[in-house]
């Protein structure tokens, strides 16, 4: 059975500390791995991860995945009170017909 | 990137009742898809919205329940049908365009139902 796995499941820090944020998987067919970071209601897309050992960088968060042991880390440093969200990691297959997600990672920055 | 515009952003129903959610996108797209997430918990897909015909259901979820309409590329609608408290949830409607790899979202639909 597919299946993406996310841990932590909770994380709560103060600002100005990095977190790592890890994302198994077990897919048939895989694609490409997905990061989104849900504040409210709709996720917004972060990284999109294709090849290993590539890192994706946007600004303090930064991501790299390891296709032959499948799995991605996500990572904040300088962790402000704005990155309090939960982070979900998908995984998609050969033809981007399915996305399979995590159960997400909930990260509380406190001042 | 595509702009979704999904409504109602919420609404608190009677059980029993139906409600139906629309999602319409600005560009043509390849997929639809519509998503639940319970309280607390990660994203479930549905089913794929399928133009022209009938949609595609994953497990534990079916038709009766769950009818879903796409009449072209842009536009699609989800309707929960005979609701319980136990479909209170987020409602999210998710798409990918021909040129794009990545899955997009609507801005989602809260519901409670009492």
């Amino acid at each position: 059975e597919d299946k993406v796995v996310q841990s932590p499941l909770s994380l709560v820090v103060h600002e100005g500390d990095t977190v790592t944020l890890n994302c198994s998987y077990e897919v048939t067919n895989f694609r490409s791995l997905l990061w989104y970071k849900q504040e409210k209601k709709a996720p917004t897309f972060l990284f999109m991860l294709t090849s290993s050992g590539i890192e994706k960088k946007s600004g303090r968060l930064s991501s790299i995945l390891d296709k032959k042991e499948l799995f991605s880390i996500l990572n904040i440093t300088a962790t402000q009170t704005g990155d309090s969200a939960v982070y979900l990691c998908a995984v998609t297959i050969y033809n981007f017909n399915k996305f399979y997600f995590g159960s997400g990672t909930k990260l509380n920055v406190k001042p | 990137s595509a702009v979704i515009s999904q409504k109602p952003s919420r609404d608190i129903c009677q059980r029993g009742t139906s409600l139906t959610i629309q999602c319409q996108v600005d560009s043509q797209v390849t997929m639809m898809f519509w998503y639940r997430q319970q309280p607390g918990q990660s994203l479930t897909l549905i089913a794929t919205a399928n133009q022209g015909s009938e949609a595609t259901y994953e497990s534990g979820f079916v038709i009766d329940k769950f009818p879903i309409s796409r009449p072209n590329l842009t536009f699609s609608t989800l309707t929960v049908s005979n609701m319980s408290p136990e479909d209170s949830s987020i409602y999210l409607c998710s798409v990918r365009t021909a040129f794009n790899e990545k899955l997009f979202f609507g801005s989602g639909t809260q519901l409670s139902v009492l």
